[in-house]
């Protein structure tokens, strides 16, 4: 079984933080996504990756930052974290090449105070 | 322009009976692929279901299945004989193309929240 893990399920910061989220899979996926959800707007993608150290920015990028040290693990970065912010954020990761598969983790519940 | 539309935002269904869930897409590439996630109360995305754009038949997976209408650009999905637990938002996605030679990522629809009642 594919397994996308999150560092934390819920996460209470303050203003002016710095904030880290973790995503890791065990299955050797070239790809991984972060996105983020909010009511009535459905997902969306904040940055990917395709391999080590390659990142690409995806459509809500300003204010986050990513980095992939390592296949397994694509972590997502609030420089300062502020109120907007507030937000679910899931993980992904899926195959280069295989186009009929994205798994996500459980995702991360961050209120920013 | 929406990539995905997903026009009901809520919907109702009795228990056994069966939904559609309707989703249209917008995109200008041959090649796309559509898939539907259920969220549940939990939160996790749970991948239910996936049509590629060159599949000649309509994707199955147990009591889903993909109403896929090209022409329309049309991919509701149906869900049979509906359980207490379907209960949940259900999300319809696209991933069109190739994005710097690699998979690309998926296009979210706003969801739909089904609401199954005893």
């Amino acid at each position: 079984d594919v397994k996308v893990t999150q560092s934390s399920r819920y996460l209470v910061k303050r203003t002016g933080e710095k904030v880290f989220l973790e995503c890791v899979q065990d299955m050797d996926h070239e790809n991984m996504f972060w996105y983020r959800q909010d009511p009535g707007l459905g997902l969306r993608l904040i940055y990917f990756s395709y391999d080590v150290k390659m990142k690409e920015k995806g459509d809500i990028p300003e204010g986050y930052s990513v980095s992939r040290e390592k296949k397994e693990r694509f972590s997502l970065i609030l420089e300062s974290a502020s109120t907007n912010q507030t937000s679910m954020y899931l993980c992904a990761s899926g195959l280069a090449g295989r186009w009929n598969e994205q798994f996500f983790g459980p995702g991360t519940r961050l209120t920013v105070l | 322009a929406q990539k995905i539309t997903q026009t009901q935002p809520g919907m109702f269904v009795q228990e056994k009976e069966a939904v559609t869930l309707d989703c249209t897409y917008d995109t200008s590439d041959q090649s796309y692929g559509l898939f539907w996630y259920k969220q549940p109360s939990s939160g996790e995305m749970i991948f239910l279901i996936y049509q590629g754009s060159y599949d000649e038949q309509n994707a199955t997976e147990g009591r889903y299945s993909l109403n896929f209408q090209k022409a329309r650009k049309s991919a509701n999905l149906v869900i049979s004989a509906s359980q207490l637990g379907d209960s949940a938002m259900y999300f319809c996605a696209m991933r069109e193309g190739y994005y710097g030679g690699s998979q690309g990522n998926l296009i979210f629809g706003k969801g739909t929240k089904l609401s199954v009642k005893p």
